[in-house]
């Protein structure tokens, strides 16, 4: 079956760090880009950042400054997210979504990062 | 504030049809024939359902149609039913600084 399984969401205080997973599953990985998007509750969709199928070159949203490095290991089919220094409004529900920047065709279906005290 | 503007709300009857608008600029919407629709139901993962403007992804109803005009991108939903209720988001391509993808801040669908 072709999916994308995200873990390692959780409860973080503000300034804390968070390593999110994504395991891929059902295609050939190494054939297409990965992104991370995420939607806070009640809220939007918001793009995160977009790694290259080699994984050399990566792209993110303003808002991460920094903060957030995506990596991937095509051996291990495997897509992550390291968040350093979270704050309160980076609380949202995070999908691991297959696909360049032009769109996004398969979508995992999240893990919930809370950034509270 | 989203990068696309999208209505908050959109209606319609059964039967009808109905168009969400999504407006962007000439670096995103405008500049690249590279827009996206997706549709969310309460508590679930969204779907793609149109790509690079006016593609259908295999399985979605032709019913589906997207379009674009200058800087501005539209999903029309023909025959609207029941299950169309949902919320849609429009994405692009952007290099409005650096190379991108931005999304419209939804629009919900409510089917009378």
């Amino acid at each position: 079956e072709v999916q994308l399984v995200e873990s390692g969401g959780g409860l973080v205080q503000p300034g804390g760090s968070l390593r999110l997973s994504c395991a891929a599953s059902g295609f050939t990985f190494s054939d297409y880009e990965m992104n991370w998007v995420r939607q806070a509750p009640g809220k939007g969709l918001e793009w995160v950042a977009c790694v290259r199928n080699s994984g050399t070159s990566k792209y993110y949203a303003g808002f991460v400054k920094g903060r957030f490095t995506i990596s991937r290991d095509n051996a291990k089919n495997s897509l992550d997210l390291q968040m350093n220094i979270l704050r309160a409004e980076d609380t949202a529900i995070y999908y691991c979504a297959r696909g360049d920047l032009r769109y996004f065709d398969l979508w995992g279906r999240g893990t919930l990062v809370a950034v509270s005290s | 504030q989203s990068a696309l503007t999208q209505p908050a709300s959109v209606s319609g009857s059964p039967g009808q049809s109905i168009t969400i608008s999504c407006t962007g600029t000439n670096s995103d919407i405008g500049g690249h024939n590279y827009v996206a629709w997706y549709q969310q139901h309460p508590g679930k993962v969204p779907k793609l359902l149109i790509y690079d403007v006016n593609y259908r992804p295999s399985g979605v109803s032709i019913r589906f149609s997207g379009s674009k005009s200058g800087n501005t991108a539209s999903l029309t939903i023909s025959g609207l039913q029941a299950e169309d209720e949902a919320d849609y988001y429009c994405s692009s391509y952007s290099t409005t600084s650096s190379v991108s993808a931005v999304f419209g801040g939804g629009t919900r669908l409510i089917v009378l």
